[in-house]
């Protein structure tokens, strides 16, 4: 079955720029979603279709996706960002959808 | 606005069943994909199910099945979840979430505890 690799943490001061990676075989192939989720809350999706952003998402969240790794790029991170993101695809071989493991973004 | 609300969650022992509900509104139901996902503790997302706009076409993760059976009403708006043979690692927050191109999950709803304790 087709399997997404998260970091399981990255850490980014205040203003900067957060970059997730999620790895997958020949990803750059897939379409890949993005999901946040902050602690008793429903996942929010936040990019999807690789680098297409959801209606009332700002333009703080973008995405990319080639090769084998896609990315969530977060820029001008604040305290509210920190939450878990996850990464996901449809794998349409299996007619499964996969979920990375999840990455805890932390604002230092 | 689109809004799901799952019921039914609660307390059960291994071997048992519990059904959970997904109640859906704000969107037209019968044209859209709805899946189930799960949140064990400390763990992250896993897809569980989505069935088809019209109900015809099931797909289940392999840990579940045999064991879960999605179905759905579209006169009620309503998914449903039924949760058979019930293991310890079947303890998770189960949410709903709507489908948007048979690929993604759009809207999710706040999600029904289902914990598998004796």
């Amino acid at each position: 079955s087709y399997v997404l690799t998260q970091p399981p943490s990255v850490s980014v001061a205040p203003g900067q720029t957060a970059r997730i990676t999620c790895g997958g075989n020949i990803i750059g192939s897939k379409r890949v979603h993005w999901y946040q989720r902050k602690p008793g809350q429903a996942p929010v999706l936040v990019v999807y279709d690789d680098s297409d952003r959801p209606s009332g998402i700002p333009d703080q969240f973008s995405g990319s996706n080639s090769g084998n790794t896609a990315t969530l790029t977060i820029s001008r991170v604040e305290a509210g960002d920190e939450a878990d993101y996850y990464c996901q695809v449809w794998d349409s071989s299996s007619d499964h959808m996969v979920f990375g493991g999840g990455t805890k973004l932390t604002v230092l | 606005q689109v809004q799901l609300v799952e019921s039914g969650g609660g307390v059960v022992q291994p071997g048992r069943s519990l059904s959970l509900s997904c109640a859906a509104s704000g969107f037209t139901f019968g044209s859209n994909g709805i899946h189930w996902v799960r949140q064990a503790p400390g763990k992250g997302l896993q897809w569980v199910a989505l069935i088809s706009y019209d109900g015809r076409h099931q797909y289940y993760a392999d840990s579940v099945r045999g064991r879960f059976t999605i179905s759905r009403d579209n006169s009620k708006n309503t998914v449903y979840l039924q949760l058979n043979s019930l293991r310890d690692e079947d303890t998770a927050v189960y949410y709903c979430a709507k489908d948007l191109m048979s690929s993604l999950c759009d809207y999710w709803g706040q999600g029904a505890l289902v914990t598998v304790s004796s």
